[in-house]
């Protein structure tokens, strides 16, 4: 069935230093995959994404790295802020015929130390 | 560039009672979303709308929820009636041309909504 799942539903880091919010995925045909960051009280936010035909990409301050082999993939933040505290989700793209489903995962809520 | 627009922000009913939520897209955002998220859940897709046709319906319990997008551009989502399960945040979101590399959606902040 479809299902895309977060390995930690709970991350404190502290400031400064790196975060790595994993997520496995179920569908081997999704075609590509976006990251979301949710801040209290406020809709998902794109942060990045990656085609299925890559292994890497990075933005500013974050990386996703996919690895279809275990169907895993994760999003690493550096130098982690106060600000990046929010409920993280990723999501898969199914491609169909004439329109494209998204699907969520669960989400990991990630809180930053002072 | 203005963001999806909704309305209200919380609502709270009692079960059996009716409600209506409103989103306003991104203009010329043709491909529209309604979206479930249940505390501590991720966001679940009810349905999408391309320009004032649906695309998927499949996850809207059909049998109490309704939406319409009318002229293709705002869209109302209804609950009638109300279970007690329904209390979530019903997310709209809009994307130029629908979901692809570069084209995200964009959500708005939600509605809220308890029922007791």
């Amino acid at each position: 069935g479809e299902s895309v799942g977060l390995h930690l539903p709970t991350l404190s880091v502290q400031e400064g230093d790196n975060s790595i919010i994993n997520c496995a995925y179920s569908n081997s045909a999704s075609d590509y995959f976006i990251w979301y960051k949710q801040e209290s009280g406020k809709g998902p936010q794109f942060i990045i994404d990656i085609r299925s035909n890559m292994d890497k990409r990075q933005g500013q301050r974050v990386t996703v790295l996919l690895n279809k082999t275990v169907k895993h993939l994760s999003l690493q933040i550096a130098a982690t802020q106060p600000g990046d505290s929010a409920v993280y989700f990723c999501a898969e793209n199914n491609k169909g015929a004439s329109y494209d489903k998204v699907i969520f995962g669960p989400g990991t809520s990630l809180s930053v130390i002072p | 560039e203005a963001g999806v627009a909704q309305s209200p922000r919380y609502k709270i009913i009692e079960k059996r009672q009716s409600v209506a939520f409103w989103c306003n897209p991104i203009s010329g955002h043709a491909t529209l979303y309604w979206y479930q998220q249940i505390l501590g859940q991720g966001p679940k897709l009810l349905i999408q709308f391309q320009n004032n046709g649906v695309v998927d319906d499949s996850q809207l319990p059909k049998d109490r929820f309704s939406a319409e997008r009318l002229k293709g551009v705002d869209s109302t989502l209804k609950i009638q009636p109300a279970k007690l399960e329904d209390s979530a945040v019903y997310l709209c979101a809009s994307s130029p041309t629908g979901y692809g590399m570069n084209t995200e959606a964009f959500f708005g902040q939600g509605t809220r909504l308890t029922v007791v």
